[in-house]
Formats: structure tokens, sequence, C-alpha cells
């Protein structure tokens, strides 16, 4: 069956340090989102992306936050400079069709600021 | 109002038991809905699509009230395996990105 892979798996990180979460979606699939939750709490929705821009995203994803496409394979989050608040379970998502139809998640990248 | 709202639980509930979940939703342009599950520190996984008409996978039934923008999960004859937290699932009609949103989670607890 196919499936969403993230890299690292866990990562730990200095305040302030610049960090790159990675994503292998589903080959056939066009939509793809990053949502992370903070232990505890809920998946929040972070950015969503098509067509090789973004099209949607939340308050949290703010200019600290970005997110690429490079090879048309991997998708990639970038954090530039971590905070403690940024400690969470990110997760990957994708989608084949918009509106109906299942996403697809990731099996996660713990995130650790320290 | 929260766009999707759950009682948290934890249900606790022996093995056998019927257990139902409720989630209410905000946006009433909302177009598809989910359940989907989550096992301690892993990813959310599709547990099943909810349609207008109720729709039924084995031991699990699912049904939608648009009118009262409500959705159910219903588990029957539950077993130690079901224990997980419940995820209800909204894709509300938003400008081009198609998100989902989450709610809490409802955590079910299957005991002996």
């Amino acid at each position: 069956e196919p499936e969403v892979t993230q890299t690292p798996s866990h990562q730990v990180t200095q305040m302030g340090q610049e960090v790159i979460l990675r994503c292998v979606p589903i080959s056939n699939h066009l939509y793809f989102y990053w949502y992370r939750q903070i232990l505890g709490q809920k998946v929040e929705f972070l950015v969503s992306f098509y067509n090789n821009e973004i099209s949607e995203k939340s308050e949290i994803f703010d200019d600290q936050f970005s997110v690429e496409r490079p090879d048309g394979s991997n998708f990639t989050l970038k954090i530039r400079s971590t905070k403690l608040e940024d400690s969470a379970m990110y997760f990957c998502a994708s989608r084949q069709e918009a509106d109906v139809g299942e996403a697809f998640f990731g099996q996660g990248t713990r995130l650790t600021v320290v | 109002r929260k766009e999707v709202e759950q009682d948290p639980g934890p249900f606790n509930v022996p093995e056998g038991a019927t257990v139902a979940f409720n989630c209410t939703y905000s946006n009433s342009a909302s177009q598809s809905f989910f359940w989907y599950r989550q096992d301690c520190r892993k990813e959310p996984k599709l547990l099943m699509s909810v349609y207008s008409s109720g729709n039924e996978d084995g031991r699990f039934t699912a049904q939608l009230n648009r009118a009262s923008q409500y959705i159910s999960l219903l588990i029957r004859d539950s077993k130690l395996s079901d224990s997980a937290t419940y995820l209800c699932v909204v894709n509300p009609l938003t400008g081009g990105g198609n998100k989902l949103t989450f709610g809490t989670g409802t955590q079910l607890k299957v005991e002996l």
C-alpha cells in the first residue's frame, strides 16, 4: 500500500536553530499538507500546498515557517529559528483530490526544541 | 463556537459494549466528513468517511445530520483493540486548500 514517509522520525534542536522536516507524499497525489500536534492537544492545520504554491495557511504558519517541493517528490517544512513552543509532532499528509477522499498521513516527526 | 467540537472523554467501557461518539461542526458549508483513529503518539488513520445517507463498516456506523451540523460514530461489540482516540474531521469549504479541520478527539478505553 502506498504511504507517506517522513524523515527524521525524531529531531532534537537547540532554540534558534533552523530545522527542515522532510516528507515524501504518495506519488499520484496533488494536495499536500503539514499539520502539527503538541503533546496532549489536537491536530492543528499549518499549511496546504497545491500546484507548487501555498493554497492556504493558518495563523500558526508565520514568517518563521516555509514550505517547498523542490524536486517534485520531496515536500519540506522549514522552521527558520525554532522556539521552545515549536516542540510538537509534525505530520505531513497528502491527498489525491480536494474536497473528498482520504488524506494519508505520514508517521510524523517529533521535534524537540531545547 | 469551535470549528469542530467533540467530548474529549475518556470513555471507559467493558469489552462487548456499544459506545457512541458525537461531534458538531460550525461551518454549514462543510463538504466532507470523516472519522479518523489515532493511537498514542501515532499518526491519524482514516476509520471511515461519513455520508449523508449514513454508512456502516462492520461494527462501525457513522451518521451525518447536515441540518443540525452533527456527526456520530457508533461502535458495536467493542474490542480491546478499539482503544484509541477517535477524531472527528471536517473538510470545510475554504479557498483552495481544502484543509481538514480536526476535533480534539474522544478517547476510548475498552477494558476486560
